[in-house]
This record gives C-alpha cells, structure tokens and sequence, in this order.
C-alpha cells in the first residue's frame, strides 16, 4: 500500500462546479500537509498548507482528519484556469521537502 | 521571488554515459532535494542536502549520486545511465522555515 494514496482521475467537471478531491496517508506520525498543483509539463508549486483547524483560501478549502488520516480539497465555482494535477504531500516533521508525494489528482474544466 | 534553475529542460543520452543535472538556487536555502517523477509513481525522493557537502540517501539512491559544493548548487549524477533512468528530474529548494517547496523547472531525460 502506498504512504499516500490519491484517486488519479481524471475530474471533468463543468465551469462553476464544485469538486472535491481527497488524499489518504499510512504514517499516523505524519506532521505536516500540503496541497501542491502541478500544470501540465511544469514543475509543482504550493497551493495551500493543511492545517489540523482547517483553512480557506479564496476558492479553496483544505481540510486535515487526523482520526480517519485524511485530507481534502474543495475547489468551489470551478475556472477553466483550475485545470490542474493537484498533488497532496504528506511529511513527518516540519521539512516540506523531504515528504511524500501522492500521485496527484487530475482536474479538467469544461467550458 | 524564489529561483531554483535546472541547467536542462531536455536532455537525450546514451547508456553507459555519465550524465549531471545542475541546479541553482538563489535565496540562500539549507535544504536542496532531487526527486524523479514518472507516471504512477508520483514524485520519489532521490537525494537531499542538509548543508554544504552533506548529503543524505532518499527513497531511491540506487543508480545516483549528488554533490553540493556551495551551498546554491546541488548536482546530482548519473554514474552510467541506463533506460530506466529515463524520467522527469525536479530539484527542490526550501528555506528551515516555512516549510514550502520551490521546484526547479524540471529536466526531462531520455537514455537511450
């Protein structure tokens, strides 16, 4: 079993929808929580830390469930521009660099 | 803004060649990794750097190795390329504090 687990996708979602993408993780030890998003042949960049309080940024609202070890992403009013992998990284200490990365998720937007 | 510059975008090999992946980073961070990213597979660890001259083995060593004479440049190594080396290479630098990853643009190697 993978230290992450996320469902590969793809998403096709129309503009304006609301979708949701969750992440799982195997490492109760895990301490920090990322969502990254990654364009199509580019390098991944931060879209939002986790935290265990849960946290909004515009759009988008990540969620942190330690008990059932998961976190989730909720894209409301869906752009076109939010055609993306996103990519959930799970770490156990506070160094975002030496973590695990899912596989990524795959988000298409239709007009 | 963050920089982190890989030397290549694309680069074709043969087996057997020595092949090195330089990367750059501008901001001063402790902390450089090299990760490979292939379909299925996500991103995988390959080697990080604490510290000049520090180097520690990520989840997939086998194959590579790195060097991080200053503090900006962490280079990773191909000692013999091979197939299955073929992959998209991510350098990442992080500063101690915050913890977010800045990711280089990302080298696409082919061994052929």
């Amino acid at each position: 079993r993978k230290e992450v687990e996320q469902d590969p996708g793809p998403f096709n979602v129309p503009e304006g929808a609301t979708v949701a993408f969750n992440c799982t993780y195997s490492n109760s030890a895990s301490q920090s929580f990322f969502w990254y998003r990654q364009d199509c042949r580019k390098e991944p960049k931060l879209l939002m830390s986790v935290y265990s309080s849960g946290n909004e940024d515009g759009r988008f609202t990540a969620q942190l469930n330690r008990a059932s070890q998961y976190i989730s992403l909720l894209i409301r009013d869906s752009k076109l521009s939010d055609s993306a992998t996103y990519l959930c990284v799970v770490s156990r200490n506070t160094n975002a660099g030496k973590s695990t990365f899912g596989d990524g998720t795959t988000l298409t937007v239709k007009p | 803004d963050v920089k982190v510059t890989q030397s290549s975008r694309y680069l074709v090999k043969r087996t057997g060649e020595k092949v090195f992946l330089e990367c750059v980073q501008d901001m001063d961070h402790e902390n450089m990794f090299w990760y490979r990213q292939d379909p299925g597979l996500g991103l995988r660890l390959i080697y990080f750097s604490y510290d000049v001259k520090m180097k520690e083995k990520g989840d997939i060593p086998e194959g590579y190795s790195v060097s991080r004479e200053k503090k900006e440049r962490f280079s990773l190594i191909l000692e013999s390329a091979s197939t299955n080396q073929t992959s998209m290479y991510l350098c990442a630098s992080i500063p101690q504090d915050p913890a977010q990853a800045f990711f280089g643009q990302g080298t696409r190697l082919t061994v052929v």
